[in-house]
């Protein structure tokens, strides 16, 4: 099973904020990936990522931009911070391994609420 | 798109209540994967099961099993008596072909009540 560590857990910040949400796993996964997820609501997969300087965008439009430069380490970025921004913000990553045994391991999540 | 339909939004039980949770799904592909994932209200998802497209043989792990069936394309999740700290939002998914995707049902908040 993977280790994956987000930071902060809870973000309150003001519109217009410049914002970075922290994601690292230990597990030397190749494949990493973030959701958006309203309270109770449907994950939607804004980026993803399957390798050093390998980032895509996901099924939903998103204003955020991720970045890979190390395996372990996939950060989100908002420029400017907005209320539409608030949500909980779900990293995840994973490894084909043997047997194809693909599964998705996720961190705790960051709940971001902007003012 | 290949949908997972998860019919039932919202459950509700009394505790020691046996409950099954649908999840129906769409594939074109050979090989393909489903999963189960329970998010309780602290909000993090938790990895329950994983089951291949090649493995038919239904599975149970305490008080969990699970029914999967490719003649219907579903992959239900039973709880036999249910307990308070089973209430939370349970998430079908399907993974497979080139990609490295899931698709994600849209979830059943399961309560379980004293």
């Amino acid at each position: 099973e993977a280790d994956i560590y987000q930071t902060p857990r809870y973000l309150v910040i003001g519109t217009g904020k410049k914002i970075t949400l922290e994601c690292s796993q230990t597990m030397g996964h190749d494949k990493m990936y973030w959701y958006q997820q309203d309270p109770g609501m449907e994950l939607h997969l804004i980026h993803y990522s399957y390798g050093v300087n390998s980032t895509e965008k996901g099924d939903l439009s998103s204003e955020s931009t991720v970045s890979r430069i190390r395996t372990e380490h996939f950060p989100l970025t908002l420029e400017s911070a907005r209320p539409s921004h608030t949500s909980q913000y779900l990293c995840a990553s994973s490894d084909l391994g043997s047997n194809y045994r693909f599964t998705q391991y996720f961190g705790p999540g960051t709940r971001l609420t902007v003012l | 798109a290949q949908k997972v339909t998860q019919a039932q939004t919202e459950i509700s039980v009394v505790e020691k209540e046996d409950v099954t949770l649908d999840c129906v799904y769409e594939t074109r592909d050979t090989t393909y994967y489903l999963f189960w994932y329970k998010q309780p209200p602290s909000g993090e998802l938790v990895f329950l099961i994983r089951r291949n497209s090649f493995d038919e043989q239904n599975e149970i792990s305490g008080r969990y099993s699970w029914n999967f069936q490719k003649s219907t394309s579903s992959f239900n999740f039973t709880i036999t008596a249910s307990q308070v700290v089973d209430s939370a939002v349970y998430f079908c998914a399907r993974g497979g072909g080139s990609n490295y995707k899931l698709t994600f049902g849209k979830g059943t908040l399961l309560t379980v009540n004293p």
